[in-house]
């Protein structure tokens, strides 16, 4: 079984319309993320978290939400999504805080917003 | 501000070896990763430099200068499967408690047999 899950792998919304993305992990790790990657643009971080009562802002939050439900899970929703959400979306984790840790990738979700 | 550089396209030969270079400006420094991504795929892990010189992994390489500012990664007798972004990314230094990276935009590999 993989490490980093999410779900869904694929969405298609409409503009306007609520929705989350859900992001599990069974490494056991507190440091969870979440990205956007989108072409020429990179990966663009959105929030992470270190802990279930730890939320931080990255660089493109604005539109977005975040939940840390549990160690194990954070989710990230769309409050009223628009075209230009459409991307593809990464939740990632690391252990911590020695500045070796890498990151560790789920395997993505594919939103388009029509 | 913080940056970092990677060429955006590289194309190269199976068998060969090919460099991909990355240079970053940052107002500190705390450890380098390479990471290899598939198209449509997560990144996955290649390696982690936090100290001048060279670190061996089987065909992949990756180098650091601190004083230049300057990595690369080193792929030898590549392969069909090598075709790939590889992206770059520095720890920030103006994020406490190693919370996050920078990330380069990558570098898209194109292997031709």
């Amino acid at each position: 079984d993989a490490d980093v899950t999410q779900t869904p792998r694929n969405r298609i919304t409409k503009t306007g319309k609520r929705i989350m993305l859900e992001c599990s992990q069974t490494k056991g790790h507190d440091r969870m993320y979440w990205y956007r990657q989108d072409p020429g643009l990179g990966l663009r971080l959105i929030y992470y978290s270190f802990d279930v009562k730890d939320i931080n802002k990255g660089e493109i939050s604005d539109g977005y939400s975040v939940s840390r439900q549990a160690q194990a899970k954070f989710s990230l929703s769309l409050e009223s999504a628009i075209p230009n959400q459409t991307a593809l979306y990464f939740c990632a984790t690391s252990d911590g805080p020695g500045a070796a840790y890498e990151q560790y990738f789920g395997p993505g979700t594919r939103l388009t917003v029509t | 501000g913080q940056n970092i550089d990677q060429p955006t396209e590289m194309t190269a030969t199976e068998g060969a070896i090919v460099q991909i270079n990355c240079t970053y400006q940052t107002s500190g420094f705390n450890g380098l990763f390479w990471y290899q991504q598939h198209a449509g795929e997560a990144p996955t892990f290649l390696s982690y430099n936090v100290l001048d010189g060279l670190e061996e992994k089987g065909r992949f390489s990756s180098f650091l200068s601190r004083s230049k500012g300057y990595s690369y990664l080193l792929l030898k007798e590549l392969q069909m499967k090598d075709s790939a972004s590889y992206l770059c990314a520095v720890r920030d230094p103006n994020a406490g408690n190693n919370r996050k990276l920078i990330w380069g935009l990558g570098t898209s590999l194109a292997v031709n047999p």
